[in-house]
């Protein structure tokens, strides 16, 4: 399967604790979003990159968070002390990013589902 | 700042009638348009676009349709099947390959 993965698929941690989460863009995708989805909502963006370079981050990516995709490839997102408000779905997609018909079209992993007791 | 709004957040219809949703967007310069369904457990699925030179784009059962002047956007779904059962979201973007603004969501339940 040539899809977007993340890993892991579910993660439940206490309060204080650092997470980091993975994703595996699609391989020919330079763009690489970040978005966070908590339940009933719709997703809301967070970063992204253009190969490595990450191009823009949201008011919603305190200083707790970083993310990183040091060789253009797979991301990482990490949540330094987490809080009970951090838990939702963190959801990743990944895009062309070259000019073209399908430009603009991005395609979502699974998500990684955080559960911050 | 940057808004969709979406509507309804639940529609409820019968095997083989049509479903309708709504979105508006706030920021003028908003140019693509996709639609996701999402499952239960699962990461949205990118099922139709639009961009914003074009009135309407049609796939099978699927249809977008987008009136830039009221900034409006809506996603037809014709004879529908219990397997169209999800969450809608609608969405908007004003860069080329930028973020994507969602709306809320539909929750569109098809009774066999």
């Amino acid at each position: 399967d040539t899809g977007v993965s993340q890993d892991p698929r579910h993660k439940i941690t206490k309060r204080g604790q650092n997470v980091t989460f993975r994703c595996d863009p699609i391989s020919e995708h330079n763009r690489l979003y970040w978005y966070r989805q908590t339940l009933g909502q719709g997703p809301e963006f967070l970063t992204y990159f253009q190969n490595e370079a990450q191009l823009e981050k949201s008011r919603l990516l305190s200083d707790r968070f970083s993310a990183e995709r040091p060789k253009g490839s797979f991301s990482t997102l990490e949540i330094q002390r987490t809080e009970q408000g951090d838990s939702a779905m963190y959801l990743c997609a990944s895009s062309l990013g070259v000019a073209g018909e399908r430009y603009n079209e991005q395609f979502f992993g699974p998500g990684t589902r955080l559960t911050v007791l | 700042g940057e808004n969709v709004e979406q509507h309804p957040s639940t529609l409820s219809v019968q095997e083989g009638d049509s479903a309708v949703i709504k979105c508006t967007y706030s920021d003028s310069a908003s140019n693509y348009f996709p639609w996701y369904k999402q499952e239960l457990g699962k990461g949205p699925q990118l099922i139709i676009d639009i961009r914003s030179n074009v009135g309407e784009k049609k796939d099978q059962r699927i249809a977008v349709t987008l009136n830039k002047t009221a900034k409006h956007f809506s996603l037809h779904i014709t004879e529908t099947q219990p397997e169209d059962s999800a969450v809608y979201f609608c969405a908007a973007t004003r860069f080329q390959g930028g973020k994507l603004i969602f709306g809320q969501g539909t929750e569109l339940s098809v009774k066999p």
